[in-house]
């Protein structure tokens, strides 16, 4: 069984950029989540997905994120446009059960990003 | 108070001895509980669940919880270098509409 897929593995852009990360969850996984990871800390929440439905993206910061999974599989994170601090590794992982954010979640290798 | 709650570290630990990684969390109504491993560089893995009181033991790995301390433990018998990374102790809320993890702890098991 593949696991989650993220791409790419590694994004260094210059502030003031856009920048677009990519995940495929493990087939039948309906529950996806977005998180970001600073240096030192545990992952933050992002953005969760049941299928193609946001249900809790209360830690998204909407002025400049913005997530997408349209057909209810793969799953796009877009920042518009990026600052210094947004420099982090973005995880991505999915989990089987729907409605509940307390089941087994795998995680992808993430996506370092560098913002200069 | 933080939602989940571990020391940073790091724990330092000579090898075949016991690591003792502790979690406190803040709400009463979690009814689960989640260790994941996570090497340097590396994105977590799950080593442990633990839902009811007591201890859950699985290899050299035991999970132990307290719901009335609200308190989460991981025990590492015969620590091994390559135990050797940061473990996250994951608290979802009672609703399970959202997942806290904790800072994670370090862990050094000395050759």
């Amino acid at each position: 069984e593949a696991g989650v897929v993220q791409s790419p593995r590694y994004k260094i852009i210059e502030k003031k950029q856009p920048v677009a990360f990519w995940c495929n969850p493990i087939s039948g996984h309906n529950t996806l989540y977005w998180y970001l990871q600073n240096l030192g800390q545990g992952p933050e929440l992002l953005i969760r997905y049941e299928n193609e439905e946001a249900v809790d993206d209360s830690q998204l910061p909407k002025d400049r994120f913005s997530a997408e999974r349209l057909k209810g599989v793969d799953s796009t994170l877009k920042i518009q446009p990026a600052e210094l601090g947004d420099s982090a590794v973005y995880l991505c992982a999915s989990s089987s059960t729907s409605g509940r954010g307390g089941n087994e979640q795998f995680f992808g290798p993430g996506t370092r990003l560098t913002v200069l | 108070q933080k939602e989940v709650e571990q020391n940073s570290g790091p724990l330092s630990v000579p090898e075949g001895a016991i690591a003792s990684l502790n979690c406190t969390y803040s709400d009463r109504g979690s009814q689960s509980f989640f260790w994941y491993r996570q090497y340097s560089g590396k994105s977590p893995e799950l080593i442990m669940f633990i839902y009811s009181n007591g201890d859950k033991e699985d290899g050299r790995f035991t999970a132990q919880l307290n719901k009335a301390s609200q308190y989460v433990s991981l025990l590492i018998r015969d620590s091994q270098p390559s135990d050797s990374a940061t473990y996250l102790c994951a608290v979802p809320s009672a609703s399970y509409q959202k997942v806290t993890f904790g800072i994670g702890t370090k862990l050094q098991v000395i050759p």
